[in-house]
């Protein structure tokens, strides 16, 4: 079955740096991964996706490139602010299966 | 909309007691999940729906029990309590295929502690 292996676990930047968490995936038939932010106590939220017939996406300080030959896919945050401190979550999931996989997580420090 | 409800928001409990947590949508989605997180941990599947009458073990289904009689509702039940069930629940629900959208969209929780 599908396996998602996300690093590193924890990431520590200084506010207005990049950050970047990476993803590798298992099985090439997987189509579409989503990544998820929780916020300390709090439910986990999407906040960008893309699916298997998409190289790259971008919604603002966000970035998610997908690399279907060596199946895997990466988050990238410009410009860091102190609200995107949380752990973020990566997934995996193909049509013909209702499951997302899901990553371990990593927790985003940004240091002031 | 309300999204997604799941009642109570907190509880705790006795080794060996029983209890119902409650998931509500109000999206018509077809499909329903609850997951399990550890503190400091990802996310666990308990069991899965793909719409009423029908559900499926995930993950980590043992000393839980769920049902799906309504598209609405999808209750998880917990039997003899243990510590190890110490956590916080998630539900969660999605669109039906047909509408091509595969964001899980979650309710707050409930956060479990058996003592």
């Amino acid at each position: 079955g599908e396996n998602v292996e996300q690093h590193p676990s924890t990431l520590s930047v200084q506010e207005g740096d990049s950050a970047v968490i990476k993803c590798t995936y298992s099985d090439s038939a997987s189509n579409y991964f989503p990544w998820y932010k929780q916020e300390l106590g709090k439910r986990p939220q999407l906040i960008i996706d893309i699916r298997s017939n998409v190289g790259e996406k971008k919604d603002q300080r966000i970035a998610v490139t997908l690399n279907k030959t060596a199946k895997h896919f990466s988050l990238h945050i410009t410009e860091t602010q102190p609200e995107d401190s949380a752990v973020y979550f990566c997934a995996a999931s193909m049509d013909s299966n209702y499951q997302l996989i899901w990553g371990a997580g990593t927790k985003l420090i940004i240091k002031p | 909309n309300a999204g997604v409800t799941q009642t109570p928001k907190f509880r705790i409990l006795k080794i060996g007691q029983s209890m119902t947590l409650q998931c509500a949508q109000d999206m018509n989605h077809n499909y329903m999940y609850w997951y399990r997180q550890d503190p400091g941990m990802g996310l666990k599947l308990i069991y899965y729906s793909v719409g009423a009458g029908i559900t499926d073990k995930g993950e980590v289904p043992n000393g839980y029990n769920v049902s799906r009689s309504t598209t609405e509702d999808f209750p998880l039940r917990l039997e003899l309590a243990a510590p190890s069930q110490t956590s916080v629940y998630f539900c969660a629900s999605r669109a039906p295929d047909y509408l091509s959208y595969n964001e899980q969209f979650f309710g707050p929780g409930t956060r479990l502690t058996v003592l």
